[in-house]
């Protein structure tokens, strides 16, 4: 079993729904939460990078971390065609700088 | 546009060949991290340098190794290549040792 599990999708939605993309982990000692977004054959793109439990917001973009269940969320508002693209969650310890990938989700928003 | 450069783009090479990738980390960055992206693999952390140093080794190989110079670039150098090294490797650069990670554009390396 992976330390990082995420649906690989593709998660299909209409233009202006809601997305939501989750990642569930075991290692309970990750500290540092990230969401990626990276387009075909391009570089991982940085979308979100949270510390510990809790929310954090950026514009269209929120971002869930639930350390008691061990599951982290990634919210998308008002989807566009733009967002379609694959969907990397990434973790690392406290003081790491290793980072640990989820195998990520294929994100399609249909116009 | 991370600020991260990354060359060559594309590398098409055979087997037991040696090929060297290269990465400019941001500019003021002074830690850089080698990934592999593989299909069956997905996104594995490699190593990471900081200010010339090597700072965490991940699940590299001893066929790879990696240096980064008092410029601050680094260099990836694939040995003996094989056919299961086929894959992307991206280059990502931090201010700091621990960080937001940035990822630059990435070196396709085919072996044939």
């Amino acid at each position: 079993q992976k330390e990082v599990e995420q649906d690989p999708g593709p998660l299909s939605v209409p233009e202006g729904a809601i997305v939501s993309l989750n990642c569930t982990y075991s290692n309970s000692a990750f500290q540092y939460f990230m969401w990626y977004r990276q387009y075909s054959r391009k570089g991982p793109e940085l979308l979100m990078y949270t510390y510990s439990s809790g929310n954090k917001e950026d514009g269209r973009f929120t971002a869930q971390v639930d350390k008691s269940s061990k599951y982290i969320s990634l919210f998308i508002r008002d989807s566009q065609p733009s967002d379609s693209a694959t969907y990397l969650c990434a973790m690392t310890l406290a003081g790491g700088n290793m980072l640990t990938f989820g195998g990520g989700t294929r994100l399609m928003v249909k116009p | 546009d991370s600020g991260v450069t990354q060359t060559p783009k594309h590398l098409i090479t055979a087997t037991g060949q040696r090929v060297t990738l290269r990465c400019s980390p941001r500019s003021g960055d002074l830690s850089v991290y080698w990934y592999q992206q593989s299909l069956d693999q997905g996104l594995q952390f490699l190593i990471q340098y900081y200010n010339g140093e090597e700072r965490a080794k991940g699940n590299i190989l001893e066929r790879f190794s990696a240096q980064q110079f008092p410029d601050l670039h680094s260099e990836l150098n694939l040995s003996s290549l094989e056919l299961g090294d086929s894959a992307l490797y991206f280059c990502a650069s931090s201010s700091r040792p621990v960080d937001e990670q940035y990822f630059g554009p990435g070196t396709r390396l085919t072996v044939t």
